[in-house]
């Protein structure tokens, strides 16, 4: 059974490092193919990827946030980190952690299971 | 461009066939994956790939593919899938890419 839960805090101040952990048990990080993701989404707005990290320990951010994203991996923990600085009110958001495979073909991805999100405020 | 362009807004009649879609450049290299939401809800995956369902999806949900242009069908609304539906592609660097989303409602 796949499940991921992301965890950190509900409230950050404006300036300040978001730092989110996301905890996933039922697969892992080191077999091929295998990604993490994170996701957020403004209250009421789109989905919008933010980084992913892959079983080689590749990683791949958005190209309009990857100045402020860091993501990391502990595979023994099975936990995949992500901090963002310099926090903004905009960047209140829905944070999701999601396993993403890479099709065999290495050809696209997709979300197959989604933690189930946590809200951070921005905010001073 | 590195977009993925969605209607903001479709209606079905109840029982009726329903056809979302999402365009974009890089939908004629890579395929799209699309996400179900209801309020207060995670996404959940319906399809990925050229058309395939995660286990549980009902089939009348289906996915398809022509030059810019990827497609959610629903055969047969049912109520219970008035929700938002996103997609998801590559970006011109090969990351993830999500559309701007569609509000689903059955009528």
């Amino acid at each position: 059974q796949v499940t991921l839960r992301e965890s950190g805090p509900a409230l950050v101040k404006p300036t300040q490092t978001l730092t989110l952990t996301c905890t996933f048990s039922g697969f892992s990080l080191s077999t091929s193919g295998m990604c993490v993701s994170w996701i957020r989404q403004p209250p009421g707005k789109a989905l919008e990827w933010l980084a992913l990290i892959d079983w080689d320990d590749d990683k791949y951010y958005s190209t309009s946030l990857k100045t402020r994203l860091t993501i990391s991996k502990d595979t023994s923990k099975n936990q995949v980190v992500l901090t963002m600085t310099n926090m903004d009110p905009v960047d209140t958001a829905t944070y999701y952690c999601a396993r993403t495979p890479l099709d065999s073909s290495g050809y696209y991805y997709y979300h197959d299971y989604w933690g189930q999100g946590t809200l951070v405020t921005v905010s001073s | 461009s590195s977009e993925l362009t969605q209607d903001p807004a479709v209606s079905v009649a109840l029982g009726q066939t329903v056809r979302i879609t999402c365009q974009g450049d890089s939908l004629r290299s890579y395929y799209a994956s699309w996400y179900q939401q209801k309020p207060g809800q995670a996404p959940v995956l319906v399809i990925y790939g050229k058309n395939n369902r995660p286990s549980g999806i009902p089939d009348r949900f289906s996915g398809s593919s022509s030059g810019n242009t990827a497609s959610l069908t629903i055969t047969g609304a049912q109520a219970e899938d008035e929700a938002d539906y996103y997609c998801n592609s590559r970006d011109s660097s090969g990351n993830p890419l999500f559309g701007g989303g569609t509000k689903l409602t059955v009528l």
